[in-house]
């Protein structure tokens, strides 16, 4: 089975703090997602990532960057968090020689004050 | 971006109903997704379909990827309780097999 792994659960941080996502996969996937989930709007996609120290912009990139030193380990960045930065973040991860389907993690929820 | 028409937008059926979803799309897929959303857990893969006209079953659960390669729908049979959660569709179109498009999701409630 994929494992998908988020550093955090939960995490509270404050205004203008620097937060980083940590995301670890144990199956040697090439494909790293970030999404943030908030009621009513479904799942976004803010970065991606296809390779290692490749990144794409997703749907929503404004105030997030994200970091893929490693193949198994995709990191996502709020240089400077804002309370409209508060949701459930959430990493997926997929092999490119099977298809489209993601696996994902349990979701961080980011609460900033 | 693009998102997925899916309905209904939520559900409360009694325990040993039969369910019905679907998600349309505006243009062509290659690829149609259902997960299931648990209370503060991320999505789960139910059943993924690649080519029009198939019918997967996963247990009490079955999905199609329509003919017209626009539509996809999930059944759940004779639910019971812990099919409680949120279902989400989702797919990938013509010249883009790495993004996924989503629908918001059915919410479903099962009274026991």
């Amino acid at each position: 089975d994929v494992k998908v792994t988020q550093s955090s659960r939960y995490l509270v941080k404050r205004t203008g703090e620097k937060v980083f996502l940590e995301c670890v996969q144990d199956m040697d996937h090439e494909n790293m997602f970030w999404y943030r989930q908030d009621p009513g709007l479904g799942l976004r996609l803010i970065y991606f990532s296809y390779d290692v120290k490749m990144k794409e912009k997703g749907d929503i990139p404004e105030g997030y960057s994200v970091s893929r030193e490693k193949k198994e380990r995709f990191s996502l960045i709020l240089e400077s968090a804002s309370t409209n930065q508060t949701s459930m973040y959430l990493c997926a991860t997929t092999s490119a020689g099977t298809g489209a389907a993601q696996h994902f993690g349990d979701g961080t929820r980011l609460s900033i004050l | 971006g693009q998102q997925l028409n899916q309905s209904p937008q939520s559900m409360f059926i009694q325990e040993g109903e039969d369910v019905s979803m679907n998600c349309t799309s505006s243009s062509i897929f290659n690829t149609w997704l259902w997960y299931k959303q648990d209370p503060g857990e991320g999505p789960v893969l139910l059943i993924a379909l690649y080519k029009a006209g198939e019918l997967t079953s996963n247990g009490r659960l079955t999905a199609q990827f329509g003919i017209t390669r626009k539509d996809s729908f999930l059944n759940i049979s004779a639910s019971i309780p812990s099919d409680v959660g949120i279902y989400f569709c989702a797919g990938t179109n013509a010249g883009n097999n790495r993004k996924l498009i989503w629908g918001l999701g059915t919410s479903l409630a099962v009274n026991p």
